[in-house]
């Protein structure tokens, strides 16, 4: 079973500065599966990122994912804010499709 | 337009049962997997983490869940009325969450492309 850690728990910067999200798993993940998603209070997540990389449909160009194999990072380039949210990373190479705990980006 | 749209959730007691469902509209249910991801709060969604609960294949031969509701929960799906299903049993306290119905992007596993609006089951005596 993959179990994935997300730091920091909180985030707090201002609009304009630049959002470093980290998820590290306990095992390599399998064929690039892992997805980031963004969660606003009172509605479903939305798709971010899927294959560690590539933008979902309408996602702006400022939210980025990279890494390999256990370290994963989402990055925020210039912090809106509406970028206000929490952030999950997942898995879904294996069963359990495990989430993140998720990290909370408040924009001050 | 892809659309699910959860029912079924409520107030059960503890050691009861409760059947939910999502009907999925806008794309070919058969061509896709599907999931059940559940969030716990009495109260309001996106207060604790998301928690993956169950999964299944385009044809529903395969299923999967995770260890907390293995044995307790049921995932099924109906391909001719473009309806997924979660059979709850032997519920507890810790069941109470918000539960998300979710369409993978692959027949067999993917990431989840669509989420719906979920619906709240409360365990509670």
């Amino acid at each position: 079973e993959i179990v994935l850690t997300q730091s920091p728990g909180t985030l707090s910067l201002s609009p304009g500065e630049r959002a470093t999200l980290s998820c590290r798993a306990s095992q390599s993940i399998t064929y690039s599966f892992l997805a980031w998603y963004q969660q606003k209070p009172g509605q479903a997540p939305r798709l971010l990122i899927y294959g560690i990389s590539r933008r979902a449909t309408g996602i702006p160009d400022r939210f980025s994912g990279s890494g390999s194999e256990t370290e994963f990072t989402l990055t925020i380039s210039r912090l809106e804010p509406e970028d206000s949210a929490v952030y999950y990373c997942q898995q879904y190479g294996s069963s359990p499709r495990a989430f993140g705990g998720g990290t909370k980006v408040e924009i001050k | 337009e892809v659309q699910l749209l959860e029912s079924g959730g409520g107030l059960v007691q503890p050691g009861g049962s409760l059947r939910l469902s999502c009907t999925a509209s806008g794309f070919t249910f058969s061509s896709s997997a599907m999931s059940w991801v559940r969030q716990a709060s009495a109260r309001q969604a996106s207060g604790k983490g998301l928690e993956w609960v169950s999964g299944i294949s385009g044809s529903g031969g395969s299923t999967y869940y995770a260890d907390s509701v293995r044995g307790r929960f049921t995932i099924s799906r109906d391909n001719t009325k473009n309806t997924l299903h979660l059979e709850l049993n032997s519920l507890t306290a810790d069941d109470t969450a918000v539960y998300y119905c979710a369409k993978e992007d692959d027949f067999w596993s993917g990431h989840v492309d669509y989420w719906g609006q979920g619906t709240l089951v409360t365990v509670s005596s």
